[in-house]
């Protein structure tokens, strides 16, 4: 089955700093890649998401980079502020037209943002 | 739409009992997954439905473990008999058929089993 590996497990970055978290995944059929955010003790919630038909995706000062080759996926934040401060899970499933399968997630990266 | 709904919120209750976990999914959706969050194991997959039907419960830990649900507003995630190892967030998620694919999670049960 599918595997996700995420790196690293802590990050601390001084406002304004640039943060990227990196993830890997085992399963090449794997072709939906999204990012969900958790802050302390509330619930994850989708930042951004990413297919595999796709290489790159940005969403203002979030951005998600996909190499299918080398079966890694990225998640890069510009100019971090004190509120990006939360748990970020990266995740991989296999999506057909309106079926979906199984979303495996990552262990998290704790992200700490020091004003 | 109030989002998706879980009870209780927190639950305490001691090795050997009964725990039943609560589930109302976003209106319209026709998917529906019950996650464990814990600090060693992180955010595990248990079981995910499908218009009511379950699709893949491999991730269910074993047979003291068991899901329904009973019609499309409404799951069940039951633990008999628990155990301490059992203490963890339990979050349902759901999501819309089509090609989005993103779920929303509830609240999240806490349970601790003592």
């Amino acid at each position: 089955g599918e595997n996700v590996e995420q790196h690293p497990s802590t990050l601390s970055v001084q406002e304004g700093d640039s943060a990227v978290i990196k993830c890997t995944y085992s399963d090449s059929a794997s072709n939906y890649f999204p990012w969900y955010k958790q802050e302390l003790g509330k619930r994850p919630q989708l930042i951004i998401d990413i297919r595999s038909n796709v290489g790159e995706k940005k969403d203002q000062r979030i951005a998600v980079t996909l190499n299918k080759t080398a079966k890694h996926f990225s998640l890069h934040i510009t100019e971090t502020q004190p509120e990006d401060s939360a748990v970020y899970f990266c995740a991989a499933s296999i999506v057909l037209g309106g079926s979906q399968g199984n979303l495996i997630f990552g262990k998290g990266t704790k992200l700490s943002v020091k004003p | 739409d109030a989002g998706v709904i879980q009870s209780p919120r927190h639950e305490v209750t001691e090795m050997g009992q009964e725990v039943t976990l609560r589930c109302k999914p976003i209106s319209g959706h026709d998917y529906l997954f019950w996650y464990r969050q814990t600090m060693m194991r992180g955010l595990e997959l248990l079981i995910y439905f499908n218009n009511n039907v379950p699709i893949d419960d491999s991730g269910m830990p074993e047979d003291r473990f068991s899901a329904k649900m009973p019609n499309a507003s409404f799951s069940t995630l039951k633990i008999q008999p628990s155990e301490p190892r059992d203490s963890a967030v339990y979050f349902c998620a759901s999501s819309p058929s089509g090609q989005l694919y993103e779920q929303y999670f509830g609240p999240g049960t806490r349970l601790t089993v003592t």
